[in-house]
């Protein structure tokens, strides 16, 4: 299996604040990368596929970028609901997911 | 508006089974991979198991390999998770959720439903 290790677990943010979320894989994934934000009591929201293409009605201050087995997905200008959870998930091969990343809003 | 809603979660005892099914609606079930997802403190989020567009091809993480069967039935719109012999580590919210195709992201997802197995 692949594995995907997130960083940081958890950490908090301005509103206003540039902030980056990274996502290391334990092989090369190639671009088969996914982000997704989760909200308590919800489900996933799928953010950006093919690590950099960001989903239909997803707002473009949400952006993706890779180097080698190193994926990072970037919120410009945080806001308030930007708050959540946010997990990668590789699917190179039969997908699996980092443990997510925690994002609280100052 | 594309629609996922999950049902058949339940308090089970291990070594039981239980029937998820998953109900679709607003995009054309036929021609999509679909997939089960699952989420626990433990271990986080888990592909489970995903079926073909036309049910021909089916996959599954080893952990539940010979006790867990995903179908479907395009003519209702219905995907299914039959599972036996559960086991604590079975334990989570089962989502149902859209794939483009096989091992790939998934963009739609259902609220999930909640499976326990506990004695």
């Amino acid at each position: 299996a692949i594995w995907m290790t997130q960083s940081p677990s958890s950490f908090s943010a301005s509103t206003g604040d540039r902030v980056t979320i990274t996502c290391r894989a334990s092989q090369l994934i190639d671009s088969y990368l996914a982000w997704y934000q989760q909200k308590p009591g919800q489900a996933p929201k799928l953010l950006i596929y093919g690590a950099s293409i960001l989903e239909s009605g997803v707002s473009s201050r949400f952006s993706g970028s890779e180097s080698g087995t190193e994926f990072t997905l970037t919120i410009s200008r945080l806001q308030s609901e930007d708050f959540g959870t946010y997990y990668c998930q590789q699917y190179y091969t039969f997908p699996t997911f980092g443990r997510g990343t925690r994002l609280e809003i100052k | 508006e594309v629609q996922l809603v999950e049902s058949g979660g339940a308090l089970v005892q291990p070594g039981e089974s239980l029937t998820l099914s998953c109900a679709a609606s607003g995009f054309t079930f036929s021609s999509y991979w679909m997939a089960w997802v699952r989420q626990s403190p433990g271990e986080g989020l888990v592909w489970v198991a995903d079926i073909k567009e036309d049910g021909s091809e089916k996959h599954y993480v080893d952990s539940v390999k010979g006790r867990f069967t995903i179908s479907r039935d395009n003519a209702k719109n219905s995907l299914v998770l039959q599972m036996s012999s559960l086991r604590g580590e079975d334990t989570g919210v089962y989502y149902c959720a859209r794939a483009g195709s096989r091992a790939t992201y998934f963009n739609a997802w259902g609220r999930g439903s909640l499976v326990t197995v506990s004695s």
